[in-house]
């Protein structure tokens, strides 16, 4: 089992939709969690981070977490064409390892 | 610009040759990190730096691979005898203290012919 599980995709999504993506990750002990976004041929780029059990929002972004069922989500409220990339979950267990998902990509339809 | 940089950004090596990469993080970070990503994938952890301590290598890191942080500040990733395998991007990010917000740089494109 990978730590880090994310479906590849892509996900695809008409212009102005929600956008959910999600992941899962193996190890009970993770603490901090992120959402690494990723233009084609560019570096991974934070975009949001979560800690704690609930939701998070941060302009159209909302982080989602439940520790209990190991479980990440991002959603992305009226999609944009610019939002169109490869989204990575990323987990630290509370050391300095952060360990990446494969990430999931997003076509934002015009 | 106070991102972080790395350079060069592409290169292309025949294999059997050794090459270096260097990475300036952000001034006031005293955390580095290397990551290793191939097409399709997310970013592999390599190895980590507290200062100029390298506190961790990753088991995916050959006995070919060195990483260095003299005096805590840049740090060179050394690949001797390189493999075709070994064709990457190579990753470098920075964060402050016990802030796990990792911030890359633009990453070193790595082609062994």
């Amino acid at each position: 089992q990978k730590e880090v599980e994310q479906n590849s995709g892509p996900l695809s999504v008409p212009e102005g939709a929600i956008a959910s993506l999600n992941c899962t990750y193996s190890d009970r002990g993770s603490q901090s969690f992120f959402w690494y976004r990723q233009y084609s041929g560019k570096s991974p780029e934070l975009i949001m981070s979560i800690y704690s059990n609930g939701d998070k929002e941060d302009g159209r972004f909302t982080a989602q977490l439940n520790k209990a069922s190991q479980y990440v989500s991002l959603l992305i409220r009226d999609s944009q064409p610019s939002d169109s990339a490869t989204y990575l979950c990323a987990v630290n267990t509370g050391g300095f390892k952060t360990i990446f998902g494969a990430g999931t990509r997003l076509f934002v339809k015009a | 610009d106070t991102g972080v940089s790395q350079n060069p950004r592409h290169k292309i090596t025949k294999r059997g040759q050794n090459v270096t990469f260097r990475c300036d993080p952000i001034s006031e970070h005293n955390r580095l990190y290397w990551y290793r990503q191939t097409l399709g994938q997310g970013p592999e952890f390599l190895t980590y730096f507290q200062n100029e301590a390298q506190l961790e290598k990753s088991r995916l890191l050959s006995d070919r691979f060195s990483a260095e942080r003299p005096k805590g500040s840049f740090s060179t990733l050394e690949i001797q005898r390189t493999e075709q395998g070994d064709s990457a991007m190579y990753l470098c990010a920075s964060s402050r203290g016990s802030n796990e917000k990792l911030f890359f740089g633009s990453g070193t494109q790595l082609s062994v012919l």
